[in-house]
Order: structure tokens, then C-alpha cells, then sequence
């Protein structure tokens, strides 16, 4: 089975352009994140997507960033424009219910943004 | 609100030894706890998770933990290290009530360096 796949996997831009990262979650997963990680801390949340519907997008500063999911599979994060604080790892977790309805989030490799 | 701490931002244990990491959680609700191991320039990986059942929780790669309540703990140990456990751990909280809407709640993350 293959796993969550993003892209590009480093990206290096200067203050004040645009940046997007995508998202192709494990097939048939409804649950789609996407999650900030500065270096030296825990991952956290920006925005969680059930099918092609926004469940959670309180942590996502929504005067730079924002996120769409159109046709409930693949995801698309952009930041318009970048600031320095904006370098992170990007990952982008799927998840789906068991028969038991837990729940297991799987991450992806992640996004490397470096802002200069 | 939910947070986890993980008392320790680098362990280094030798070769063999036990492995002990630490985390502690707040939770105002009954809590789902999950470690989850990142290896360099990879995606987090799920090692164990605690759902309300049993108290003492195994994991893959030979790693176990134990769910306290009266400690509000949910440290993870194993054995013996290996060389290939070096990576970074992250403890991490969500809502168990919510299933299918588990925002998870990160550590800062503890690095594991095994000493030859």
C-alpha cells in the first residue's frame, strides 16, 4: 500500500513570495492534515479535512495561508506571502477509521521550507 | 484544553540498556495517547497507541508503554536499545471522545542517541 505522498520535498524562497505544497493521501482515506513543525518543537495542527470539507481550521493564519481540497482526495497548502517565521517542515497526514472506529493518522515525508 | 510534556528534549542510553522516555499529559476529558517516532528527513510513524483498553500497551520495534492515571503518565520504554532506535519520539494526546475528529496534540519531542 503505498503512503502519503508530498511534494516538493525542500523548497527555498525569500520573504514575501508564494509558496505551495501538495498532498496525495493513502487512497480511500477520508481524513486529511495539515500539520506545522518548527524546528525543535512538536508538530501542530493548521487545518483537518473530512472528505473535501473543512473540520478544523482554527490554527491556520488565515491573512497568509490556506488550503483546499476540492474533489476530497488531494490537498494543496499555500502561503501568500511567506515570512521568515513560516520555515518548517510541512507534513501532511491521512487517516480512516477502523472497524473498531479508531482512528490512525499516517504522515507523510513532509515539505522542508526554508524562508530567506 | 489537552497538552502532553515530554520531560527530557535528548536521552542518550548505550547499546543494550533500557530505554525509559517520559511523558506526562493534561486532559480534561478521558485521553487517547500516542508515541510516534521520526527517523531523519522522514514522516512521523505510529509506535503504539492507548485507547481505553488495556493499560499496558505494546508497539512495534519492541517498545511498550503504560498508561497511569493517577501519575497522568505514559512513558515509553524498551529493553534493550538498538542502534537503529536512534530518532526523535513524540508523545502526543487527542480527545478520545471524538471518533474520527482526533486533533492530536504534540510533545516538543525527546532525541534518542544510542551510544555504541
Amino acid at each position: 500500500e503505498a503512503g502519503v505522498a508530498q511534494s516538493p520535498r525542500y523548497k527555498i524562497i525569500e520573504k514575501r513570495q508564494s509558496v505551495a505544497f501538495w498532498c496525495n493521501p493513502i487512497s480511500g482515506h477520508a481524513t486529511l492534515y495539515w500539520y506545522q513543525q518548527i524546528l525543535g518543537q512538536g508538530p501542530k495542527l493548521l487545518i483537518q479535512f473530512q472528505n473535501n470539507g473543512v473540520v478544523d481550521d482554527s490554527q491556520l493564519p488565515k491573512d497568509r495561508f490556506s488550503a483546499e481540497r476540492l474533489k476530497g482526495v488531494d490537498s494543496t497548502l499555500k502561503i501568500q506571502p511567506a515570512k521568515l517565521e513560516d520555515s518548517a517542515v510541512y507534513l501532511c497526514a491521512s487517516s480512516l477509521l477502523d472497524s473498531g472506529n479508531q482512528e490512525t493518522q499516517y504522515f507523510g515525508p513532509g515539505t522542508r521550507l526554508l524562508v530567506l | 484544553a489537552q497538552s502532553v510534556t515530554q520531560l527530557g528534549s535528548h536521552v542518550s542510553v548505550s547499546e543494550g540498556a533500557l530505554v525509559l522516555l517520559r511523558c506526562n499529559y493534561s486532559s480534561s476529558v478521558p485521553p487517547y495517547l500516542f508515541w510516534y517516532v521520526q527517523y531523519p528527513n522522514q514522516g512521523l510513524q505510529l509506535l503504539l497507541k492507548y485507547t481505553s483498553a488495556a493499560t499496558l500497551v505494546k508497539g512495534i520495534n519492541g517498545f511498550e508503554a503504560e498508561f497511569k492515571k493517577s501519575e497522568t503518565s505514559f512513558h515509553l520504554t524498551k529493553p534493550s536499545a538498538h542502534m537503529s532506535d536512534a530518532a526523535e519520539y513524540f508523545c502526543a494526546v487527542s480527545d478520545g471522545a471524538n471518533f474520527g475528529n482526533e486533533k492530536l496534540t504534540f510533545g516538543t519531542g525527546t532525541r534518542l542517541t544510542i551510544i555504541p
